[in-house]
């Protein structure tokens, strides 16, 4: 089946733009996942959704970097205001959470920023 | 502090070698580790995962990896690298009720002929 999808694969954008990258997880997965991939520096959690819950934000970098999920299924990361260090591949993943369901990822976006 | 240390940033291999790849974690509770591998271009794909039982547990691709309290590590092998591995290799560990993971910073496979 599909996997999860990320658009744009690729972005670049100039300093002080608004940004917004999207995922569409895998059909019926409950739980939503975005993570920031810098050079050297592994992956980077920035936030979780799962169900109707609240979502868990407390990986967001600043308050220019926001997300939402609508109707339980596509999420938006937008990133306000971008700066160079927000140059990076921000990954998402989804996962059934049932049993010992993995992390499904998707390809990444790769943002840069000028 | 919860962490992953993944110590060698690159490593090289000849095809046909054996691999072993170190992750040492931190984590205050119950450890749940995995291995993901990411292929040039390529999301993230889970290689194999030890939430309990068994200490030693298989994956795909002929890894394996060995959870060792003791040591707090689970490093991953393979008795025979094929070119085809050639990749960067990312440990994790995480609490079940979410896959709210943290993640190392990785090692990058290199697999000569």
């Amino acid at each position: 089946g599909a996997g999860v999808s990320q658009s744009p694969s690729n972005k670049v954008t100039e300093k002080g733009k608004d940004v917004e990258l999207r995922c569409d997880p895998i059909s019926g997965h409950t739980a939503l996942y975005w993570y920031r991939q810098s050079l050297g520096q592994g992956l980077e959690f920035l936030i979780y959704f799962q169900g109707n819950s609240a979502p868990d934000k407390s990986g967001l970098p600043s308050d220019r970097f926001s997300a939402e999920r609508t109707g339980g299924s596509v999420s938006t990361l937008t990133i306000q205001r971008t700066q160079q260090e927000d140059s990076a591949v921000y990954l998402c993943a989804s996962s059934s959470r049932m049993g010992d369901s993995p992390l499904h990822f998707g390809n990444g976006t790769r943002l840069t920023v000028t | 502090a919860q962490s992953v240390t993944q110590p060698d940033i690159h490593i090289t291999v000849s095809e046909g070698a054996s691999l072993e790849l170190r992750c040492n974690y931190s984590y205050g509770a119950t450890p749940y580790l995995f291995w993901y591998v990411q292929s040039p271009g390529q999301g993230l794909q889970l290689l194999l995962k030890y939430f309990s039982g068994d200490t030693l547990v298989q994956g795909i691709k002929g890894f394996e990896a060995e959870f060792k309290r003791s040591q707090s590590s689970f490093n991953l092998r393979k008795p025979s690298v094929h070119w085809s591995d050639a990749a960067e290799y990312f440990c994790a560990v995480g609490p079940y009720n979410t896959d709210k993971l943290i993640f190392g910073t990785g090692t990058r496979l290199q697999v000569f002929p």
